[in-house]
């Protein structure tokens, strides 16, 4: 059972230069996560997709694109790739939430470097 | 606006060693979640509570949700050098969509 999946794992961009982090779950989940880390640091929600067919901005949306392609696959675009953007980009999925909670699943991980 | 506060931000303690670590909102969440991340891991799920007041036990972990549901803490007793990690709390509030979390508290348990 793979769970979340998350392409690439390593990526070295060049400042302006564009690209997609994708991800994929095979849960059935219906809502999905797209978070970043910087180093010792806590994750800050970018977007987010509630279910097929939306989605909302988070905490730092600035610079990102989002795009749920179905059910499964929720990917995050960098049009225009920035030093500040380097970070490692987390995906992660969970029924809708009820407010009661249920659990999130997350990805390996994508680690981004802009120079 | 700062939903929710860890403290501490960073502890490092000697193997064997009590420790707690606290996550405050002037919030109140239907409900809180607490994560483990290792490093070059994304976070794992470690408990959720629901109820004010509520104690739940995993092994040598406690978590506790306050009365009043804005607040919760984790207790690692005789902590070991497996219980390093970043420890987030997620809240959850009546409705809301979003999966947000704390800055975390990033532990270190020295053998």
């Amino acid at each position: 059972n793979a769970g979340v999946t998350q392409t690439p794992k390593f990526q070295v961009l060049k400042t302006g230069q564009s690209m997609t982090l994708q991800c994929a779950q095979d849960m059935n989940h219906n809502s999905m996560y797209w978070y970043r880390q910087d180093p010792g640091m806590g994750l800050r929600l970018i977007y987010y997709s509630a279910s097929e067919g939306t989605t909302d901005k988070g905490e730092v949306p600035n610079g990102y694109n989002v795009s749920r392609l179905n059910k499964r696959e929720f990917s995050l675009r960098l049009e225009s790739a920035a030093p500040s953007q380097t970070s490692v980009y987390f995906c992660a999925s969970s029924e809708a939430l009820s407010g009661r909670g249920t659990e999130a699943f997350f990805g390996q991980g994508t680690r981004l470097t802009v120079v | 606006t700062q939903l929710l506060e860890q403290s501490p931000q960073f502890l490092s303690i000697q193997e064997g060693e009590n420790l707690t670590v606290y996550c405050n909102s002037s919030s109140v969440f239907s409900s809180l979640q607490w994560y483990r991340q290792e490093p070059g891991e994304g976070p794992v799920l470690l408990v959720t509570v629901v109820t004010g007041g509520e104690v739940k036990k995993l092994k040598r972990l406690t978590f506790q949700f306050g009365d009043a549901r804005k607040d919760s803490s984790l207790h690692i007793t005789a902590a070991q050098p497996g219980d390093t990690g970043l420890y987030l709390c997620g809240p959850r509030l009546r409705g809301a969509q979003k999966l947000v979390f704390g800055q975390g508290t990033r532990l270190t348990i020295n053998p």
